[in-house]
C-alpha cells in the first residue's frame, strides 16, 4: 500500500529538548516536503526536498532542520524546541501527477 | 505567504444541498489542486485542474478555474455527512511550492 509513515503521532517534550520527527515513504516519490498546521494559519511549509540531498526552506524555516540522505526518508529535527512549535505537523509527497500524499500528523506539544 | 485564500472560512449546510467554495490565488500558476482534510487527519487529494482546464468533474466533485481571475471553486453535490471535513485549495507543484490556503470547514447538518 502506498503510503508516507510519520512517527511519533503524538509528543509531548519540554524546551530544549532535541526531538526528531521521521518520515518515511514507500512510492519512490523525489519530492518531499514538511508543513506545519496551526488554527487559523492553515499550512504553513517548513522545508522541502526536490531529491536526495537537495534540500530548500520553505516559508517557517526558522528553528527547524531537515535532511534527505535517502530518497524514502525525510527527517524533521527540531535542535531546541521552543513553546511556539507547539503544532500538528505533516509530511508529504509528491506524485508524478503533482499530487501531494499526506502523512497521518504529528502532534508535538513543547512545554 | 499565502498563495491560495479560500472563501467561506466556514459553510454550514443541510444535508443533499450542494456546497460551493472558493479559491482565489495571487500569482500564475501550472496547476491547482483540492484537499480535504478530516479533523486532525493527514490532507487527502481530491482533484487537480492544470491551468488549461476550465472545469473538471470527480463523482460528486466539480472544479472550475478562472485564471483571468485568478480563482476556482469546488462544488460538492448532493452533499452527505461524510462529506464534513475541512477543504483546500494549493497551488504550485513539482518544482514549485506548494501553497495552501488557510481552508473552508463545511459542517453537513442532518
Amino acid at each position: 500500500e502506498a503510503q508516507v509513515t510519520q512517527n511519533p503521532r503524538y509528543l509531548i517534550t519540554v524546551t530544549g529538548k532535541k526531538l526528531t520527527v521521521t518520515c518515511s515513504q514507500n512510492m519512490n516519490h523525489e519530492y518531499m516536503s514538511w508543513y506545519r498546521q496551526d488554527p487559523g494559519l492553515g499550512l504553513r511549509q517548513i522545508y522541502y526536498s526536490m531529491n536526495v540531498e537537495v534540500t530548500d526552506k520553505g516559508d517557517v524555516p526558522e528553528g527547524y532542520k531537515v535532511s534527505r540522505k535517502e530518497k524514502r526518508n525525510f527527517p524533521l529535527i527540531l535542535e531546541s524546541p521552543s513553546p511556539n512549535q507547539t503544532s500538528l505537523y505533516f509530511c508529504a509527497s509528491i506524485g508524478d501527477t503533482g499530487e501531494l500524499f499526506f502523512g497521518e500528523g504529528s502532534r508535538l506539544t513543547v512545554l | 505567504s499565502q498563495q491560495g485564500e479560500e472563501d467561506p472560512q466556514a459553510l454550514s449546510i443541510q444535508e443533499g444541498e450542494n456546497a460551493t467554495m472558493n479559491c482565489s490565488y495571487k500569482t500564475s500558476i501550472n496547476n491547482l489542486q483540492w484537499y480535504r482534510q478530516n479533523s486532525g487527519r493527514g490532507l487527502v487529494h481530491l482533484i487537480l485542474i492544470r491551468s488549461n482546464e476550465r472545469e473538471k468533474h470527480s463523482g460528486r466533485l466539480r472544479v472550475t478555474l478562472d485564471t483571468s481571475k485568478k480563482s476556482s471553486s469546488l462544488l460538492i453535490t448532493a452533499s452527505r455527512a461524510a462529506d464534513t471535513a475541512s477543504y483546500f485549495c494549493a497551488t504550485g507543484g513539482r518544482g514549485d511550492k506548494i501553497i495552501f490556503g488557510k481552508g473552508t470547514r463545511l459542517h453537513i447538518l442532518p
